[in-house]
Formats: structure tokens, C-alpha cells, sequence
């Protein structure tokens, strides 16, 4: 079954408003998760590295206070797309690891398709 | 080089068929590596770890060159249920405990048919 859960699955907004995007590793605690944003027939890119207790990493060109991300617990890390825009329609994807170790694969949520009209 | 490069396909193969995805990564100090199946609008999920020995997995096969800094998957008996992307996923360096150093190839569309 599903160890990181996300929600929601999709998401319609208009132009301007902010989503929130939810992310719960379900049977483990992850001090540590990745959002990942993927465009039609492009590979996954990693956004930014959520951090439990503190400030999230962001990626080179990924606008930190555009996407807000905020990991308050072990098992939740959320990230708010804030005054959304068409460009910013997306499939987001986050991640965890059980492990800390290198070689750890990675799980994933069931994305969120994000739209914006 | 891109830090992963794979083929896009599409392979279009009958069932029973045995298909072989091809990789290459451009950093020589990776230390990880993995591939990934993604079906069509779904999140990817981990089909197998790949080890410099060489893994198999059932009908999956998985090898790793690292002289030539590639990686291969072997399906066999292909069945329609295979269908989807398949990504091949190299971590950037060889920095211990952060998995997000991970580098997604764009992935090898596999079409089944019957």
C-alpha cells in the first residue's frame, strides 16, 4: 500500500489565488521530504528539500516565496503555491525515504495535477 | 552529456517480447542508482534498485557498466501490463543521506500490445 500520501489529486484555481498542496508519509516519520514538479513529457524536478523544524532548500530558479513550503511535524510537509499563475500548471510530486542512507529509493504521493485558468 | 539521457521511444513490442531500455549518466562519483515505472498521469514508483553485480527481479533485469557510466533494463515476457515510462534515476554525486541529489532521466515510453 501507499506510504506517502498527498492530497489533493487535483486542482482547478483561478489566476491569482494560492493552493496548498498536502504531503503525509503514513507509517513512518521523515524529517525529510522533496517536492518535485513535472511538465507534460519532461523529467521530474526536484524543487525543493523540506526540512522538519526548519527552513526548506530550494533549487537554483525556484522562487522560494512563491512556493512556500512548510514541514511543521514528522509526517507532514505541505507546499503553497501562493498567487498561482498558468504558468505554474503542473503535476507536483512529493517524496520521502524510510532511510537517510544514499541509497535509500524514494516514495512517492499520488501528485497533484495543478491547473490554473 | 545530459546527467541522464535515455532514449524517449516510444518501443512499441508485441506481448512475450523481451524489450531492453538503455541509460547514461554523466557523473562519474554517482553511487545510486534506480529505476522507476511511471504510468500515464500517476507518480513514479520504484521497480528496482540497481547494484554493480547486476540484479534481477523476476522478468526484470538490471545491470550497471559503471567504466561506461551506464545502466540497462531488461524486460522479458513482456506483458501489457508493462506499459508505461520507465525512468532512470542516477543521484548526482556521492554525498551520503540526501536523496534529493537524485537526477530523473525523462524515461523510455514502453508500449505493450497483443
Amino acid at each position: 500500500g501507499a506510504v506517502v500520501s498527498q492530497h489533493p489529486s487535483r486542482v482547478i484555481c483561478k489566476s491569482g489565488t494560492s493552493v496548498k498542496i498536502e504531503c503525509r508519509s503514513l507509517d513512518f516519520q521523515a524529517t525529510t521530504m522533496f517536492w518535485y514538479r513535472q511538465f507534460p513529457k519532461q523529467s521530474l524536478m526536484l524543487m525543493a528539500t523540506s526540512n522538519e523544524g526548519s527552513k526548506a532548500t530550494y533549487e537554483q530558479g525556484v522562487e522560494k516565496d512563491k512556493f512556500l513550503i512548510n514541514h511543521a511535524s514528522l509526517t507532514l510537509s505541505t507546499l503553497t503555491v501562493t498567487s498561482a499563475h498558468p504558468e505554474d500548471s503542473s503535476f507536483y510530486i512529493c517524496s520521502a525515504s524510510r532511510s537517510a542512507a544514499y541509497n535509500s529509493p524514494l516514495h512517492f504521493g499520488n501528485g497533484t495535477r495543478l491547473t490554473v485558468t | 552529456r545530459k546527467e541522464v539521457e535515455q532514449d524517449p521511444g516510444p518501443f512499441n513490442v508485441p506481448e512475450g517480447a523481451t524489450v531492453a531500455f538503455n541509460c547514461t549518466y554523466s557523473n562519474s562519483a554517482s553511487q545510486s542508482f534506480f529505476w522507476y515505472r511511471q504510468d500515464c498521469r500517476k507518480e513514479p514508483k520504484l521497480l528496482m534498485s540497481v547494484y554493480s553485480s547486476g540484479n534481477e527481479d523476476g522478468r526484470f533485469t538490471a545491470q550497471l557498466n559503471r567504466a561506461s557510466q551506464y545502466i540497462s533494463l531488461l524486460i522479458r515476457d513482456s506483458k501489457l501490463s508493462d506499459s508505461a515510462t520507465y525512468l532512470c534515476v542516477v543521484n548526482k554525486d556521492n554525498y551520503g543521506g540526501s536523496q534529493g541529489n537524485l537526477i530523473f532521466g525523462k524515461g523510455t515510453k514502453l508500449s505493450v500490445k497483443p
